[in-house]
């Protein structure tokens, strides 16, 4: 079975300062791995996506993430954080040969940033 | 700008009372998900569909929900009866399943509330 963890349910950032929401994964083969955010009464938007080839990925709003297979990680970092990325943010995988469940994306638990003024 | 489009945005219902939500997919997207969120349990996937064929439905009580695509421009979803347990934003999404890496493109949301 896939799943996505998101250690963090919260966090804070000082607007100006890089930040980073984390990000581990489970699958069977090699991963899709996808990043959603979502804004108080809103619908899930995508950010980015790591398909194969460059480790660092570079997505909307300036945001990227970076891939390590090895860790079986895929953190959510932006160099400068704004009020604006204040949201709620979802990590999501897909194993490239899946079946049955499989064939659909989990979704982590989200992790609350809040970036302060 | 296409978007999927959710009605209706909110609703509140008494206990036992059905409740229809409807879903209107990215045109040309050939599935379609729906999701419930809750502070409790966070996203779950529901049911999904792909060229309006139900492949999917294991994560919906099946004695109350039920999920149809009686076209390939709308997706319901119905609870009947319903129970204050239920109350939950459900969130359709869209997409093409020709890349597995396709992403999906989540509507606004219905905010229902069973009293």
């Amino acid at each position: 079975a896939q799943s996505v963890a998101q250690p963090e349910d919260q966090v804070n950032v000082a607007e100006g300062n890089p930040l980073t929401v984390k990000c581990t994964y489970s699958v069977s083969g090699n991963p899709y791995l996808f990043w959603y955010v979502q804004y108080p009464n809103r619908g899930l938007q995508f950010l980015l996506k790591y398909i194969t080839g460059d480790n660092l990925v570079k997505g909307s709003y300036g945001f990227e993430a970076e891939f390590n297979k090895s860790q079986t990680s895929f953190h959510l970092k932006k160099p400068s954080a704004l009020v604006s990325d204040s949201a709620l943010y979802f990590c999501a995988v897909r194993g490239q040969i899946s079946s049955g469940s499989a064939r659909q994306l989990t979704f982590g638990s989200g992790t609350q940033l809040t970036v302060l003024p | 700008d296409a978007r999927v489009t959710q009605t209706p945005r909110d609703k509140v219902t008494e206990m036992g009372q059905e409740v229809t939500m409807r879903c209107q997919p990215i045109l040309g997207h050939n599935t379609v998900f729906w999701y419930r969120q809750t502070m409790m349990q966070g996203l779950e996937l529901l049911a999904y569909f792909r060229n309006r064929a139900p492949l999917d439905d294991s994560g919906m009580p099946k004695d109350r929900f039920s999920a149809e695509m009686p076209d390939a421009t709308l997706a319901t979803l119905k609870i009947q009866p319903s129970e204050p347990r239920d109350s939950a934003v459900y969130f359709c999404a869209s997409g093409l399943s020709s890349r597995a890496y396709n992403e999906q493109f989540f509507g606004p949301g219905t905010r229902l509330t069973v009293l």
